[in-house]
C-alpha cells in the first residue's frame, strides 16, 4: 500500500505569493494533519481535519487555510509568504482522530523556500 | 501547556555501542507518545508507539519506556550501527487527540 505522499517535493516562491500544497492519505485513513517544521526544530501543528471538518488549528495566522476533500486527500494553502514561511511541511495521516492507536504516519513533505 | 523536551540535542558514538535518548514532557495526561526517526531533507518514519496505558514497546534493537507520572520516556537503541545516524523525535499527543507535541530531537551520529 501507498503511503502518505506529498507534492510538490519541493518550490520556490517569492515574498507576497501564495502557495497549494497537496497531501494524499494513507488509503482507509480519514485523518490529516499539517504540521510546519523549521530548521533545526521539532514540527510544530498546524492543522488537523477529520471527516472533511476542521479538527484543530496551531497557532498559525489566518494566512495559512487548509481543506479536505471528499476521497480525503488534503490541500493546504498559504497567502502572502513570507520569508519566515521557509520550512519542510509535513503531512501526516491517521485512521480517525483518537480511537485504535492514534498512531500518525508522515509523508515525505513539501520543501517550501521563500526568497 | 505542553512542552517536550529532548536530552542530549546530539551524540556522537562509536559502532557497536548501547544507548539510551531521553524525552521528557510537561503534562502527564496524553494518549500516546510517537518516537520517530527523521534522515536529513527526509520525513518521519514512525518508530515505536506507546499507548499511554502501557510502559514500555519494542521493535529489534529499539527499546522505548514511558513513565507517564514523572514525564519521561527513553528510547534505548541496542548495538548502535552508522545506519541509525539520524534525528530521533519524541511527540506526544494529548488525550483530544488533535495535534502531536514534538521535542526538538536528538541528532544522533554513529561512526564505524
Amino acid at each position: 500500500d501507498a503511503g502518505v505522499t506529498q507534492s510538490p517535493t519541493h518550490l520556490i516562491k517569492t515574498r507576497g505569493q501564495q502557495v497549494t500544497l497537496r497531501c494524499s492519505p494513507i488509503s482507509g485513513h480519514k485523518s490529516v494533519s499539517w504540521y510546519q517544521q523549521v530548521l533545526g526544530q521539532g514540527p510544530q501543528f498546524i492543522f488537523q481535519y477529520y471527516e472533511k471538518e476542521e479538527r484543530g488549528r496551531g497557532n498559525f495566522p489566518d494566512r495559512f487555510s487548509a481543506r479536505q476533500f471528499p476521497n480525503y486527500s488534503s490541500e493546504l494553502n498559504v497567502n502572502a509568504l513570507l520569508l519566515g514561511d521557509s520550512a519542510l511541511y509535513l503531512c501526516a495521516s491517521s485512521l480517525d482522530r483518537t480511537g485504535n492507536t492514534g498512531e500518525l504516519f508522515f509523508g515525505e513533505g513539501s520543501r517550501l523556500t521563500v526568497l | 501547556k505542553q512542552e517536550v523536551t529532548q536530552i542530549p540535542a546530539a551524540l556522537s558514538v562509536p559502532e557497536g555501542e548501547n544507548l539510551v535518548l531521553n524525552c521528557s514532557f510537561t503534562d502527564s495526561a496524553i494518549y500516546n507518545l510517537q518516537w520517530f526517526r527523521q534522515d536529513p531533507g527526509k520525513g518521519l518514519t514512525s518508530l515505536l508507539l506507546i499507548q499511554s496505558s502501557q510502559r514500555e514497546q519494542t521493535s529489534g534493537r529499539l527499546n522505548a519506556s514511558l513513565d507517564k507520572s514523572s514525564g519521561r520516556s527513553t528510547l534505548y537503541i541496542a548495538a548502535s550501527q552508522p545506519g541509525d545516524s539520524a534525528t530521533y523525535l519524541c511527540a506526544v499527543l494529548g488525550q483530544a487527540g488533535t495535534a502531536l507535541i514534538f521535542g526538538k530531537g536528538t541528532t544522533l551520529s554513529v561512526s564505524s
